[in-house]
């Protein structure tokens, strides 16, 4: 049962352009979502995370969007470069969970085109 | 400072044969996380450790999985009699505190079971 979904495998952006990558969940018990990126032959590194009960955060280039009630989440990166190629992977941290435990998307492949 | 380091690298090995991945977690960090990635999916949360506690070993897949961590260093993960399901990237990750705290990931340890 996968509870966190990234429902694009892949995307592709002009350079400059915005970038706008999707996540879905079931459910309703989690505390906290993250985004993380990872780049080939490395470790995911983490980019930007929204508490549950906020709807927007931003830093810098990146914005991460909540809805809970269509228990949806994006990340918008604007404007996009060639340096934002790249794996990203949406996390949870369900509220149950006192270890930190994340359960992960199965990750959307992003191309920023020069 | 450094960061998580994992060996080997890459593993390639016969199905039936045993397998140790080794894990040096930041220094300092009090919980250490192995995650497992399968082509084509996300990360999949195997085992936690934290200080002296019991470790958290709801997401070992089976018993041909362990995995020890000697106080707040070093972890192994074995994988006993190994099956060509077991091929994928095995990440370990540690964060300073445990719970919602932002988990630094290491390179993986890319395992081929033939």
């Amino acid at each position: 049962d996968q509870q966190v979904k990234q429902n694009s495998p892949s995307l592709s952006v002009q350079e400059g352009r915005i970038s706008i990558l999707n996540c879905d969940y079931t459910n309703s018990m989690f505390d906290y979502f993250l985004w993380y990126k990872k780049y080939p032959a490395e470790g995911p590194t983490f980019l930007i995370s929204i508490s549950s009960i906020k709807d927007k955060n931003e830093d810098g280039r990146f914005t991460v969007f909540l809805n809970k009630s269509a228990k949806h989440l994006s990340l918008h990166i604007v404007p996009s470069q060639p340096g934002d190629s790249a794996v990203y992977f949406c996390a949870a941290l369900p509220s149950s969970s006192n270890t930190g435990k994340l359960i992960f998307g199965q990750g959307t492949t992003l191309q920023v085109k020069p | 400072g450094a960061g998580v380091s994992q060996s080997p690298s890459n593993k390639v090995t016969e199905k039936g044969k045993d397998v140790e991945l080794r894990c040096d977690p930041i220094s300092g960090h009090t919980a250490l996380y192995w995650y497992r990635q399968r082509l084509g999916q996300g990360l999949e949360f195997l085992i936690y450790f934290q200080g002296n506690s019991a470790p958290d070993k709801s997401g070992l897949p089976s018993d041909r999985f362990s995995a020890e961590r000697t106080g707040e260093s070093v972890s192994t993960l074995t994988i006993q009699r190994t099956q060509q399901e077991d091929s994928a990237v095995y990440l370990c990750a540690s964060s300073l505190l445990p719970g919602g705290d932002t988990q630094y990931f290491g390179p993986g340890t890319r395992l081929t079971v033939l």
